[in-house]
């Protein structure tokens, strides 16, 4: 069946401008992750979806940074006035249930200029 | 706070080695340990590794997990250039999934 899939796969933007990344999980999965992922480091934690909430949003790194998965499948992943420092790949994942196998999208690689 | 160390950071050899990657790791209520490799963007699973000493085993790629020393090997045998990829270990806990920095392999011909 079809994986999970990220749209666009690539952003550039502006310092200050508004960006919303997409992601379309595996179908049936009802657990969804957003990670960021600099260059030279592995994947970082950001937040995590049960269904059409928000189970653990620890790992937003501020306010600019918000996410939302109003019917329980697909997930927006929303930064207000971005800046320099946001330039990342933004990765999605799903696993069936929490705690199982995650499986990625192809992630959207973020410029912000 | 869940940690994940992976060593060697980075590691060149050619085409037919053998090669033995290692990830360590600190976690509060482990369930389970997975690798995934890295080529572009999307990591791809590899193994889910969650009992000590059974070794799971996919072509040239094989894994074991030892829960007393807290640590898994990644084993590559006779690399080919298309092993050359960013392999992560990650481990499944109380902060849900915790990833290390990756070791970057290539395999030169």
């Amino acid at each position: 069946g079809a994986g999970v899939s990220q749209t666009p796969s690539n952003k550039v933007t502006e310092k200050g401008k508004y960006v919303e990344l997409r992601c379309d999980p595996i179908s049936g999965h009802t657990a969804l992750y957003w990670y960021r992922q600099s260059l030279g480091q592995g994947p970082e934690f950001l937040i995590y979806f049960q269904g059409t909430g928000a189970a653990d949003d620890s790992g937003l790194p501020n306010d600019r940074f918000f996410a939302v998965r109003p019917e329980g499948s697909v997930s927006t992943l929303k930064i207000q006035r971005t800046e320099r420092g946001d330039s990342a790949v933004y990765l999605c994942a799903s696993s069936l249930r929490p705690k199982d196998t995650q499986y990625f999208g192809p992630g959207t690689r973020l410029t912000v200029l | 706070e869940d940690k994940v160390v992976q060593s060697p950071l980075s590691l060149v050899v050619h085409e037919g080695d053998t090669v033995t990657l290692n990830c360590s790791y600190e976690v509060t209520n482990f369930r389970s340990l997975l690798w995934y490799k890295q080529e572009k963007k999307a990591p791809t699973f590899l193994f889910m590794l969650t009992s000590s000493g059974i070794e799971k085993k996919s072509g040239r790629l094989s894994s074991i997990l030892d829960k007393k020393e807290l640590f898994s090997i990644l084993n590559i045998t006779a690399t080919q250039t298309g092993d050359s990829a960013v392999y992560l270990c990650a481990v499944i806990g109380a902060d849900g999934l915790t990833f290390g920095k990756g070791t970057h392999l290539i395999i030169q011909p």
